[in-house]
């Protein structure tokens, strides 16, 4: 079974800090790639960064950035310098063949 | 580039009546398109997978006969809620690859409401 779990249903930020949303996963494939999307209240699915399973190197993207732990099936989001357009939904997603997600966190930035 | 748009936006209908959402990729060819249900404040459900020129493969506990999907070419593909029921009333969303590893592309989602 593949399965992707995030742990936190909320989370706060202060404008301007640091804020990491966990997730885990599960999957008997060898090769998969990973994703964090973001659903703003309009609810259109953007992509906010992915990882291949197979590089090391953790990816990043401007001031998002992830930690892949790939032994321990662990992918967090790190968002830094947190701005108010930041505040959505993040959902971790998982694909090989089908594209599963997990179920989400709401993130809220405070000015 | 990359993107996929998904018809109508929202759509009402009657209990007992069938409604069809499509689902486009405008600039790439989509191998791969699913489909997808949202409650509110929950997380994407995948209902359904399909490829082009097959049948599609449907998630378990989602009813074949009620959520017809079709995915006829290479940019189209709909979803038919048939005989639709209040209880059917959720966001569905599509979205579309074009690799088997590859992100996927979404569309803007579709709110349908059964009365």
């Amino acid at each position: 079974a593949q399965t992707v779990t995030q742990s936190q249903p909320e989370m706060s930020v202060q404008e301007a800090e640091t804020v990491t949303l966990s997730c885990t996963y599960d999957t008997s494939e060898s090769d998969y790639y990973l994703f964090w999307y973001k659903q703003p209240p309009s609810r259109q699915m953007i992509l906010v960064i992915r990882q291949e399973a197979y590089k090391q190197q953790n990816a990043t993207e401007n001031r998002f950035s992830v930690n892949f732990q790939k032994a321990a099936k662990s992918f967090s989001l790190k968002i830094s310098d947190s701005q108010l357009g930041d505040a959505a939904m993040y959902f971790c997603a998982h694909t090989g063949n089908q594209f599963y997600f997990g179920t989400g966190t709401s993130l809220t930035v405070i000015p | 580039g990359a993107v996929v748009s998904q018809h109508p936006s929202w759509v009402i209908c009657k209990s007992g009546t069938s409604v069809k959402i499509e689902c486009r990729s405008l600039d790439f060819q989509a191998t791969t398109m699913f489909w997808y249900r949202q409650f509110p404040k929950q997380s994407l459900m995948l209902m359904a997978t399909s490829n082009e020129g097959s049948k599609a493969t449907y998630e378990q506990g989602v009813e074949k006969d009620k959520f017809l999907i079709n995915h006829a070419s290479l940019t189209l593909s709909t979803l038919t809620v048939t005989s639709a029921h209040p209880e059917d009333s959720s966001f569905y969303i599509c979205s579309a690859k074009t690799g088997k590893r590859t992100e996927a592309f979404f569309g803007q989602g579709t709110r349908l409401t059964v009365v």
